[in-house]
């Protein structure tokens, strides 16, 4: 299970938002991975392999994390970065899991 | 550039079947694994099933067991989602997802979605 928080994240452009994901147990960071969706729009990965930025990603986006505790971190909040983040984990045998979302709105 | 196309979706009411597709275009389909992954109105994402690169190897979530049933046709370069039994919570918008591939785990490509609302 993948626990994520704050549920929501109330903030104003320019600002540095911290998304936590914490496990259940502990996994192998190969297989984190970050996600965001704007409404309306499918999920865009952001960050694999915990701190692997995908291709084009902008670096204000990083990830960290080891274990059970996991990082989603935007240094400093562009307006298009309000949306809703998710982490995704994958388990055994083909097996994947999504945290219940991070929704970054402005404050 | 990697295009993925659902189709499929609509009204069925409860007890019914449907079969999603997924068209895919713009890499080699047989060497990714691909997935389904669900999200009902207003709600977070759910994966629902996966399917390894050949076809012979699939998975499917605990709520989908027994009614849900993914397959591939590499030569179509097509991912489908045969849903039996379909229930009211399962009525959602679904999405096809291409693996990274390798030893690299997340869907770095997505389809649009396609919606399956289950109602009398």
């Amino acid at each position: 299970v993948l626990t994520q928080s704050p549920g929501t994240l109330c903030l104003s452009p320019g600002e540095r938002a911290t998304l936590s994901c914490r496990a259940s147990q502990s996994i192998n960071s190969r297989f984190l991975a970050w996600y965001q969706q704007k409404p309306g729009q499918a999920p865009r990965l952001l960050i694999y392999g915990a701190s692997s930025r995908a291709t084009g990603l902008p670096d204000r986006f990083s990830g960290s994390g080891s274990g059970t505790d996991f990082t989603l971190t935007i240094s400093r909040l562009e307006p298009e970065d309000f949306a809703v983040y998710y982490c995704h984990q994958y388990g055994s045998a083909l097996t994947w899991t999504f945290g219940q979302g991070t929704k970054v709105e402005i404050k | 550039e990697v295009q993925l196309l659902e189709s499929g979706g609509g009204l069925v009411q409860p007890g019914g079947s449907l079969r999603l597709s997924c068209a895919a275009s713009g890499f080699t389909f047989s060497n990714y694994l691909m997935a389904w992954v669900r999200q009902a109105p207003g709600k977070g994402l759910e994966w629902v099933s996966g399917i390894s690169g050949s076809g012979s190897n699939t998975y499917r979530g605990d709520s989908v067991k027994g009614r849900f049933t993914v397959s591939r046709d590499n030569s179509k370069n097509t991912l489908y989602l045969q849903m039996n039994s379909l229930r009211v919570e399962d009525a959602a918008v679904y999405y096809c997802a291409k693996s990274l591939g390798g030893d690299l785990y997340g869907f770095d490509s997505w389809g649009q979605g396609t919606l399956v609302t289950v109602s009398s």
